[in-house]
């Protein structure tokens, strides 16, 4: 079992404005990192996925970052709307195949 | 092309009872993978399964909990003998292969167990 955190717990932020929050996980037996955005009463929706240390990927305003050495990684939401409201979560994939997930980041973006 | 699909998205079962939940990958998809979520907690690993084959059920209760993934139909898992302690959301995902690949979530199944 795999111990991945992510902080903060919650967040509320004003529309418009950006935000950023973090996802740590053991950097042994690292395979892949995956980010996911989870609506209320919906399936989570995966955003990325990345794979290498350095890696940064992109999707319209967010994108995210990954330090597989040190064992974290960013996800950035630029100029919040608020339908950017949901869960973010962060999993982390090893060797095997499934993915332990922390237990998210609730944002809270207020018009 | 229809998502993950998950039926039923709402389950009551009384203890002592059996609870079947299904899961339909995404079209083209051969490996599908089991969660739970229990109250207050974050999504668990349960069990990951390729058609016909279970590949990883290092999450899975090892008493009254089963799965399986036959060469036609949908995936099922299986809860004999429900307790409280068993009500939570269940959640399959599925990805067209292992390896760096997203996983495609369904919506749920909420099972209670009264």
């Amino acid at each position: 079992i795999l111990n991945v955190e992510q902080s903060p717990q919650s967040l509320h932020v004003q529309e418009g404005d950006s935000t950023n929050f973090t996802c740590s996980f053991p950097s042994s037996n690292f395979y892949a990192l995956h980010w996911y955005r989870w609506e209320t009463a919906k399936s989570p929706e995966a955003l990325f996925v990345m794979t290498l240390n350095g890696d940064e990927k992109k999707k319209g305003r967010i994108s995210a970052t990954l330090n597989t050495k040190e064992g974290y990684s960013y996800l950035y939401i630029k100029g919040s709307q608020p339908e950017d409201s949901a869960t973010y979560l962060c999993a982390s994939q090893t060797g095997a195949n499934n993915l332990f997930f922390g237990t998210g980041t609730r944002l809270t973006v207020i018009p | 092309n229809a998502g993950v699909m998950q039926n039923p998205r709402h389950l009551v079962r009384r203890r002592g009872q059996e609870a079947r939940l299904r899961c339909s990958p995404m079209k083209g998809h051969s490996h599908v993978y089991w969660y739970r979520q229990l109250p207050e907690e974050g999504l668990k690993f349960m069990v990951y399964l390729q058609k016909e084959n279970i590949i990883d059920e290092s999450g899975m209760p090892k008493e009254r909990f089963s799965a399986e993934f036959p060469k036609e139909g949908p995936s099922i898992l299986r809860i004999q003998q429900v307790v409280r302690g068993d009500s939570a959301a269940y959640f399959c995902a599925s990805s067209f292969a292992s390896e760096s690949y997203e996983q495609y979530f369904g919506p749920g199944t909420r099972l209670t167990v009264t």
